[in-house]
């Protein structure tokens, strides 16, 4: 199965940051790769898939990029609704589909 | 509105066996593969089990495999898993999922998911 690795796990940051979140898969997946937010006792929620294709209804401060193996989830202006725990998934080999373990953006 | 509400989860005794049901509405249920998403209290995303359209196409992950079976009925816009042998480290929380395909596959991703549903292994 393909790893997802996810960095940093956790991060303190404050309203208005530009925040990065990396994923470095243990092999190519090309552009199979998908970004959910998920806040406490909710559902994940799809914000990007392909990469950097953003999910209808996610604001325009969430941005996807990268190629392979080394992907980034970029909020460009952290607002008070964004503190929450980001996932990346991969979907280049079948059936074993596997996310990343996870990156908690808390308030500074 | 699109909508997916899980049930049937609760505490089961180690060895048993429970079933989860997941009914959608808001969509053409039978134009989409669906699966299973599980996650550990306080631990991250684990997919579980996918299933196709028609059920002709269908998958596991290797912790389940065996033990677990997912269906669908399209006639009743129903998902489900059948969880047999269950083991303490089944725990979690079972999200039913929306896939944007009709097959799970290469470039799939989870564009809805259900509110979850607690399943405990315990004796």
């Amino acid at each position: 199965d393909i790893q997802m690795t996810q960095s940093p796990s956790s991060l303190s940051a404050s309203v208005g940051d530009r925040v990065t979140i990396t994923c470095r898969a243990s092999q190519s997946v090309s552009s199979f790769l998908s970004w959910y937010q998920q806040k406490p006792g909710e559902a994940p929620k799809l914000l990007i898939y392909a990469i950097s294709s953003l999910q209808s209804g996610v604001p325009s401060r969430f941005s996807g990029s990268g190629s392979g193996t080394d992907f980034t989830l970029t909020i460009s202006s952290l607002h008070p609704e964004d503190f929450a725990t980001y996932y990346c998934q991969q979907s280049y080999t079948t059936p074993a589909l596997t996310f990343g373990g996870g990156t908690k953006v808390e308030i500074k | 509105e699109l909508q997916m509400v899980e049930s049937g989860g609760g505490l089961v005794q180690p060895g048993r066996s429970l079933r989860l049901s997941c009914a959608a509405s808001g969509f053409t249920f039978d134009d989409y593969a669906m699966h299973w998403v599980r996650q550990a209290p306080g631990k991250g995303l684990e997919w579980v089990s996918g299933i196709s359209w028609n059920s002709g196409n269908i998958g596991y992950a290797d912790s389940v495999k065996g033990r677990f079976t997912i269906s669908r009925d399209n006639a009743r816009n129903s998902l489900y898993l059948q969880m047999n042998s269950l083991r303490a480290e089944d725990t979690a929380w079972y999200y039913c999922a929306k896939d944007h395909m009709l097959v799970p596959g290469t470039g799939t991703f989870f564009d809805y998911w259900g509110q979850g549903i607690l399943v405990t292994v315990s004796s």
